[in-house]
């Protein structure tokens, strides 16, 4: 059974870059069976998939245009997790941040994090 | 992007009937390699993720009740609830699998007549 455990702080100031790791139980972060997203949703937004990365004999990443100038998802193979950076956040980024895995069999998403509210605000 | 479009945004249905939620995408989502839409449903409850229902445009994930179903193809979907139970009450989002970016239908509230 897949976990994956989000942490991270709640409240970041404008300008400042919002940062919060998804530890994974029950798969590895280097499988080549995997991608490692995160989401996030909000009330004007609705659901928004940011970006996500994968290894397949080395590591890639997709982005959303949205954030792309803004977003860095990386892996951590040592601690068995996987990172989201956001830079320069405003107000607009206040939001419910989902880390989820995506399968490559069925291609969907099916295992989530809890998720973590992140208020951007002075 | 790949927009979806849900309807209606929310509906009341009486305990034991059908619920239909119907999802519109502004173009295909086919996936040809796999000869199958790349179509999935989420259920949410506040305060929880998004829990996978069904991908494939039909097909159940383990341990979902079989009174959800999924139906469609090419840029038509439907999720249904053949008989509405009290712990259904949820919204329910469509999502599209096919193309970068990922992207998510507005959600349909699903609520007890």
């Amino acid at each position: 059974q897949v976990q994956l455990q989000q942490s991270g702080p709640g409240l970041v100031k404008p300008s400042q870059t919002l940062s919060l790791t998804c530890a994974i139980s029950g798969d590895s972060v280097s499988s080549n069976s995997a991608t490692w997203n995160w989401i996030r949703q909000s009330p004007s937004r609705g659901l928004e998939w940011l970006g996500r990365t994968y290894y397949r004999s080395k590591w890639s990443n997709d982005y959303a245009l949205s954030v792309k100038s803004r977003i860095t998802v990386s892996p951590d193979t040592s601690e068995n997790q996987f990172s989201l950076q956001l830079n320069s956040v405003t107000p607009e980024d206040t939001a419910v941040y989902f880390c989820a895995r995506g399968d490559v069999n069925k291609r969907v998403l099916d295992y989530w994090g809890r998720g973590t509210l992140v208020t951007v605000s002075s | 992007d790949i927009v979806l479009t849900q309807s209606p945004d929310s509906l009341a249905v009486s305990l034991g009937e059908r619920a239909t939620i119907n999802c519109k995408s502004s173009q295909s989502v086919f996936f040809s390699s796999r000869n199958k839409d790349s179509l999935a449903w989420y259920q949410q409850k506040p305060g929880q993720p998004p829990k996978l229902l069904i991908y494939w445009a039909s097909t159940r994930e383990s341990g979902v009740p079989d009174r959800f179903s999924g139906s469609g193809s090419g840029t038509d979907f439907t999720l249904s609830i053949s008989s509405l139970q009290a712990e259904d009450v949820a919204v329910y989002y469509c999502h599209q699998y096919s193309t970068i970016p990922l992207t998510f239908g507005g959600g349909t509230k699903v609520e007890i007549k």
